[in-house]
């Protein structure tokens, strides 16, 4: 158990919708990022939040957005859902923003079916 | 081309083989580089990082790293069927202001009991 905890584990939406994400990082850590997996495409990286501000961005579509709350929870908010956002998607946390190897420890995913 | 290259496989070797895998990377920016395993449909678990080029042991697993050659490699030895996971490296690089992870696509690996 890594510490990181995702919510829901599953998630079975249709075309079209919206849906939230959310993550509880690890006690103690600042840094939340956001990952999409799925079959072809391996981990891409979404977004990273550190102690509540955006700090860099990767391949986010701008249907998807992302915010950090003061308790340091995290929710991925995905909207007008397409078939090809079907995919797991992580959440990791880490301690700091520069410090070190800045491990990341990773969430156990949210699976999502869009139909 | 993409900036770290990783085998797919699948590989398969019986138990108690040598097992190898490898990465190679084409950004000298990178400075860490980690290795973790991932369980079908879990998250991904960190199993070692190393910052330096040479060899880091930890057990059955010896993560190598040649920044010379941009290569590293992760060698697991008298490998388990428990072994048996997707195998990613990871490279970790400073962007802008905070530090950013950068994987492979992972190397499926199987061990037959």
């Amino acid at each position: 158990d890594s510490g990181v905890t995702q919510t829901p584990k599953h998630l079975i939406t249709a075309t079209g919708q919206r849906v939230t994400l959310r993550c509880s990082p690890r006690s103690g850590d600042l840094s939340v990022y956001w990952y999409q997996q799925s079959l072809d495409q391996g981990l891409q990286f979404l977004i990273h939040y550190y102690n509540g501000e955006e700090r860099a961005k990767g391949n986010i579509l701008e249907r998807f957005s992302a915010q950090q709350f003061p308790d340091l929870h995290s929710e991925l908010n995905l909207s007008s859902l397409e078939l090809g956002d079907s995919a797991l998607y992580f959440c990791a946390s880490s301690v700091g923003r520069l410090a070190g190897s800045n491990t990341q420890y990773f969430g156990p995913g949210t699976r999502l079916t869009v139909l | 081309q993409k900036e770290v290259e990783q085998d797919p496989g699948p590989l398969s070797v019986p138990e108690g083989a040598i097992v190898s895998l490898n990465c190679t990377y084409s950004n000298s920016a990178f400075q860490y580089f980690m290795w973790y395993r991932q369980y079908s449909r879990k998250g991904p678990e960190l199993l070692m990082y190393t910052y330096s080029s040479g060899n880091k042991e930890d057990g059955r697993f010896t993560a190598q790293v040649d920044k010379s050659s941009k290569y590293i490699s992760l060698f697991i030895r008298d490998s388990q069927p428990s072994d048996s996971a997707t195998y990613l490296c990871a490279m970790s690089w400073i962007s802008g202001s905070a530090r950013q992870l950068t994987f492979g696509s992972g190397t499926q690996l199987t061990v037959l009991p």
